[in-house]
């Protein structure tokens, strides 16, 4: 049973609009979640974080938005960049090592 | 220099063959982890090690082993490779006081 959903298995979004990913968890013990950014040939390399006692965390383009009683987050990047294109992974954790959503791939159109 | 190294970057190899894939870090962490994806799939995590004596299995550890050598070295093992065992390998690290994970580059495995 997957804990960690992404049911969008991609995104195109242009440039200079806003771009929504969305990922939802069924464990309500997670208290912290994490977006990954993954290029090809390359390892994913971590985005953003949320801990579980806040319900917005911001760093430059990106900002991460927490609903623990829908079991919901999201990632907001705007304005988006033909650079972030790439395969976003939405992970959580709850004093395990992390579990990983499927990921959605973003494809930023210039 | 890349803090996590991953060797073959490129591997591919016949049914029945054993493989070890491995990883070094000059990140000084504790905790290291072996994850494969698969398309569709996401990161699956097949081991992990919170330090040298510490071997855990992860959601998808059959028909895999690993060795932690040295705080720096965890490898992992295909004992006898099959075709499905075809995917992209990660090893990630991290220390006890964060929960981000560090990942190195992949290994892309192929087994014919």
């Amino acid at each position: 049973d997957q804990q960690v959903k992404q049911n969008s298995p991609s995104l195109s979004v242009q440039e200079g609009r806003i771009s929504i990913l969305n990922c939802d968890y069924t464990n309500s013990m997670f208290d912290y979640f994490l977006w990954y950014k993954k290029y090809p040939a390359e390892g994913p390399t971590f985005l953003i974080s949320i801990s579980s006692i806040k319900d917005k965390n911001e760093d430059g383009r990106f900002t991460v938005f927490l609903n623990k009683s829908a079991k919901h987050l999201s990632l907001h990047i705007v304005p988006s960049q033909p650079g972030d294109s790439a395969v976003y992974f939405c992970a959580a954790s709850g004093n395990t090592p992390l579990v990983f959503g499927k990921g959605t791939r973003l494809s930023v159109i210039a | 220099d890349a803090d996590v190294t991953q060797t073959p970057r490129n591997r591919i190899t016949k049914t029945g063959k054993r493989i070890m894939l491995e990883c070094s870090q000059t990140k000084g962490h504790d905790r290291m982890y072996w994850y494969r994806q698969d398309p569709g799939l996401g990161l699956r995590l097949i081991y992990y090690s919170f330090d040298v004596k510490d071997i855990n299995k992860g959601e998808i550890s059959d028909g895999y082993s690993v060795s932690r050598q040295a705080q720096a070295k965890f490898s992992l093992s295909l004992e006898s490779a099959i075709p499905n065992q075809t995917a992209l390998y990660f090893c990630a690290t991290s220390d006890p006081g964060l929960v981000e994970q560090f990942f190195g580059p992949g290994t892309r495995l192929t087994v014919l």
